[in-house]
């Protein structure tokens, strides 16, 4: 049973066009998050939710929008898609509050090509 | 600001061991370090905590020097297995995790 899982694996897409990834976790915690890993392994946070809410927005263009429905799920949608948004995203999550030690619980990543 | 890594990159023969190290201009109260294998996502290794408190995983180890702002992953009598990228990360303001740039471990047979 899979903690944190991401879909689509694998997205190939052309320029200009609109894709979405969706993440859902069943370790019942309280913060997910969007990490983008470009081709040079670099890590960067993207958006945080706590319990639906957003938290953290680094410094992205306003073609991604983070949606979270409910605790346990959190998607990331993209518009008019450029070449440099060809990297792996990968969906996290970590307890929140108190109880929170900064672990985080990756998805396996969703790879995301635009020719 | 990220935390800074070295060295880029590692090789090893079985058996060796290997440190990697992490340092930030900011004060820290945590370290965390990952390890990711090609194709997969990053697997969480070990927190440190504010305290200079050294921890274990194994034949994998780690100290934390808040004073120099700095930590070390130290890999005794490497093994295959321990093939990887290996990440540092700092713990900033909305439980913000900033990772470094990532270590490229090899151990070859």
């Amino acid at each position: 049973d899979t903690a944190v899982s991401q879909t689509p694996k694998y997205l190939v897409t052309q320029m200009g066009n609109d894709k979405s990834i969706k993440c859902e976790q069943n370790l019942g915690h309280d913060t997910m998050y969007w990490y983008k890993q470009d081709s040079k392994k670099f890590l960067k946070i993207m958006f945080s939710y706590n319990n639906k809410e957003l938290i953290i927005n680094e410094t992205v263009p306003n073609r991604f929008s983070p949606k979270s429905p409910d605790k346990a799920h959190l998607n990331l949608h993209i518009n008019s898609l450029e070449l440099g948004d060809s990297a792996v995203y990968f969906c996290a999550s970590s307890r929140g509050g108190a109880k929170n030690t900064g672990e985080l619980f990756f998805g396996e990543g969703s790879r995301l090509t635009v020719l | 600001q990220q935390p800074v890594q070295s060295p880029q990159a590692v090789i090893l023969r079985e058996g060796e061991d290997a440190v990697i190290n992490c340092s930030s201009s900011k004060a820290l109260y945590s370290v965390h370090w990952y390890r990711q294998k090609h194709g997969e996502a990053p697997v969480f290794l070990m927190i440190l905590l504010k305290g200079g408190e050294q921890k274990g995983h194994d034949k994998i180890s780690a100290s934390f020097n808040e004073k120099k702002q700095q930590s070390s992953l130290y890999l005794t009598a490497s093994q295959l297995s321990y093939s990887g990228t290996y990440f540092c990360g700092t713990l900033e303001y909305g439980n913000k995790l900033v990772f470094g740039a990532g270590t490229i471990l090899r151990v070859k047979s």
